[in-house]
């Protein structure tokens, strides 16, 4: 079965500085990656996806088969990004649904 | 443009009461539809989806039931609720490929007391 792991609850950083929230799962196939994010009092969105290879508000993740990972990463942290960040996967079953991580709340102090 | 609606936005309800969430997607057809679940302390957890009116796959064994009456509605319930039903309660859609986004709705938060 899969599995995805975020082993941060809370990560907590100051404006400017970088961030890396981990992703790690747990697949036998080649799965999709996604990450997701909820800011406050909206709904939770698609931030960026493996298979397009973009960087979306300035945010990049690799997938690495080699080590299961898919950590989201940022440069220069914005106090915008404080937000609710889940890691997911698509395990390439079409109509399944997502399996989530327990989320990180990120926060960037000013 | 494709929108998704869930009410109530929250609900109170006492133990063994019934209960029924509906979920509508406009403008897109066919759509798989989900229902995810996020209790406290707990990341999300997918616990029924459908590809089509009538067809729902059941993640988990739990107290709650689905339905898809028609194409772009989507009903989660129960007969009697129990206090673990208590979570905040997110239906999505996608466009059904494996690489699509999932897009959410705002979500009903429950508490079963």
């Amino acid at each position: 079965a899969q599995r995805v792991t975020q082993p941060e609850k809370l990560l907590s950083v100051f404006k400017g500085a970088p961030v890396e929230l981990k992703c790690n799962y747990s697949y036998s196939g080649s799965p999709e990656l996604f990450w997701y994010v909820q800011y406050s009092r909206q709904r939770l969105q698609l931030l960026l996806r493996h298979i397009s290879r973009e960087s979306i508000k300035g945010f990049t993740a690799d997938l690495n088969k080699g080590e299961t990972s898919f950590h989201l990463k940022k440069p220069f942290a914005q106090e915008e990004d404080s937000a609710m960040y889940y890691c997911a996967l698509n395990s390439g079953g079409g109509a399944d649904g997502l399996t989530f991580g327990k989320g990180t709340h990120l926060i960037i102090q000013p | 443009s494709q929108t998704i609606h869930q009410w109530p936005a929250t609900l109170v309800q006492p133990v063994g009461s019934p209960l029924s969430l509906e979920c509508t997607v406009e403008g897109t057809s066919n759509p798989n539809l989900y229902w995810y679940r996020q209790a406290a302390g707990r990341g999300l957890q997918l616990l029924f989806y459908s590809v089509g009116i009538g067809q729902i796959s059941s993640e988990v064994p739990q107290n709650l039931s689905a339905s898809r009456p028609q194409d772009r509605q989507f009903i989660l319930s129960s007969k009697k609720l129990l206090l673990s039903d208590s979570g905040f309660y997110l239906c999505a859609w996608s466009g059904g490929r494996v690489t699509d986004t999932q897009y959410f709705g705002p979500g009903t938060r429950l508490t079963v007391l």
